[in-house]
């Protein structure tokens, strides 16, 4: 258990459904991340919150789209996604300082688009 | 820029015998350097860190890793590999003091074989 709790841990979806993930972090971490993570590829950072507020969108079709409403919560809303877009999507946190700047793991959802 | 290099996708070893998993990193600023381990379907735990004190840093499960600034590595090694060490690993890097993000590596899959 690191204290950043992901749901749900497996979800198949359509291609035209609508679905959202959920991550919730109780470490008092101010920055969240999504990550994906697709078969025989390095992992990619998808976004950054930090105070909420999302300072970076590495390239993200606008088919997957964050919301950070607290520090404690981060969801990705998943709209007419393609079956490449099947992965294990990892949320994590931090909170980065000069000192610390590592980031503790959500278990992940693993998503497959049919 | 920051990024990471991980020599080998697959390394195998036989119970017992030593783990050497490599990584070295390019880095513009003295990084910190992180060592994550995965099982599968599970998220990223965190096995150990260097953060510019000791070099040779240890941590859970027996791993230890050296930071080499002469040679811009930060290999992980275990002395007896153990069935329950088979998993991917990943080297990550960050930027201290700016908090950045992590920049992982692309991974190594290890096998312990009986």
């Amino acid at each position: 258990e690191t204290g950043v709790t992901q749901t749900p841990r497996h979800l198949v979806m359509g291609m035209t459904n609508k679905k959202s993930l959920k991550c919730e972090q109780h470490l008092g971490h101010n920055a969240m991340y999504w990550y994906k993570q697709s078969a025989k590829k390095p992992l990619e950072l998808m976004f950054v919150y930090n105070f909420k507020e999302q300072t970076e969108n590495n390239s993200v079709p606008s088919r997957f789209s964050p919301e950070c409403p607290n520090s404690s919560h981060l969801f990705l809303h998943l709209h007419t996604l393609q079956p490449e877009d099947s992965a294990l999507y990892l949320c994590a946190s931090s909170q980065p300082t000069v000192l610390n700047t590592e980031a503790f793991f959500g278990q992940g959802t693993r998503l497959t688009v049919v | 820029a920051q990024s990471v290099t991980q020599l080998g996708s697959h390394v195998s070893v036989s119970e017992g015998a030593l783990v050497l998993l490599r990584c070295n990193y390019s880095s513009s600023v003295p990084p910190y350097l992180f060592w994550y381990v995965q099982y599968p379907n599970q998220g990223l735990q965190l096995l150990l860190k260097y953060t510019s004190a000791a070099t040779l840093v240890k941590g859970i499960n027996g791993f230890e890793a050296e930071f080499k600034k002469s040679e811009t590595s930060f290999h992980l090694t275990k002395p007896s590999a153990h069935m329950s060490d088979a998993a991917e690993y990943f080297c990550a890097v960050s930027d201290p003091g700016s908090a950045r993000q992590l920049t992982f590596g692309s991974g190594t899959q290890l096998t312990v074989l009986p």
